[in-house]
């Protein structure tokens, strides 16, 4: 079973530009959960998508979206990028339920200069 | 506010001896606890999960505890091998679904 993954692994913006990013769930998995981790913040919860809809959204700016599609592949879009924007982000797929444990990708891990 | 604090930066510990990491939490009423391992560059792995109503789950050489009244977990990893270094993370999940993680321990076994 192929596990998570996430495109493009490595990023480099400049600030005020936008970015998307993928991520692949694991197949039959309808989760999919967004992070920031960086050094100072340690892993910050983005937003959680179940089957297209947000169904948890932590306290990031609205810059900050993203969206799941029928195949539950999600990807996420940050506008307007600022040097603080610079992070690894993590998504993490699962079957849904409370107590399902999450299988996070690789990263993608964004610079923005 | 709401804060998930673990315990020091940094464990080093000889290899065999046990590594007991902590997770303590104020201002929250988690439903679940999991705990995760991750190693650099990569995302982290799910390692155990215990319930608000359970006192100890064990898996292997890992055993977590959960204390609902003293707000903490601890996490143990007996007869520590130098490929146990890596960073521990706690997670507090709600019954809401929303999931935040501590900012880790990284543990390092020597030989």
């Amino acid at each position: 079973k192929a596990g998570v993954t996430q495109t493009p692994r490595y990023l480099i913006k400049t600030r005020g530009q936008q970015v998307t990013l993928s991520c692949s769930p694991i197949s039959g998995h309808r989760s999919v959960s967004w992070y920031q981790q960086t050094p100072g913040q340690g892993l910050q919860f983005l937003f959680e998508y179940f089957s297209e809809t947000q169904r948890n959204k932590g306290n990031f700016p609205g810059r900050f979206s993203g969206r799941q599609f029928s195949n539950s592949r999600s990807e996420m879009n940050v506008s307007t990028l600022e040097l603080g924007d610079s992070a690894l982000y993590l998504c993490a797929s699962s079957l849904g339920g409370l107590d399902e444990k999450l299988f996070f990708g690789s990263g993608t891990q964004l610079s923005v200069l | 506010s709401q804060k998930i604090e673990q315990n020091s930066e940094a464990l080093n510990i000889q290899e065999g001896k046990t590594a007991t990491l902590t997770c303590n939490y104020t201002n929250y009423s988690p439903a679940y606890l999991q705990w995760y391992r991750q190693d650099p560059g990569r995302g982290p792995v799910f390692l155990l999960l215990i319930r608000e109503n359970e006192k100890e789950k064990r898996k292997e050489r890992l055993k977590v505890t959960f204390d609902t009244t003293l707000k903490q977990s601890l996490f143990h990893i007996t007869a520590s091998q130098p490929a146990d270094s890596a960073t521990y993370l706690c997670a507090l999940i709600t019954n809401a679904g929303k999931s935040t993680f501590g900012d880790g321990t990284t543990l390092t076994v020597k030989p």
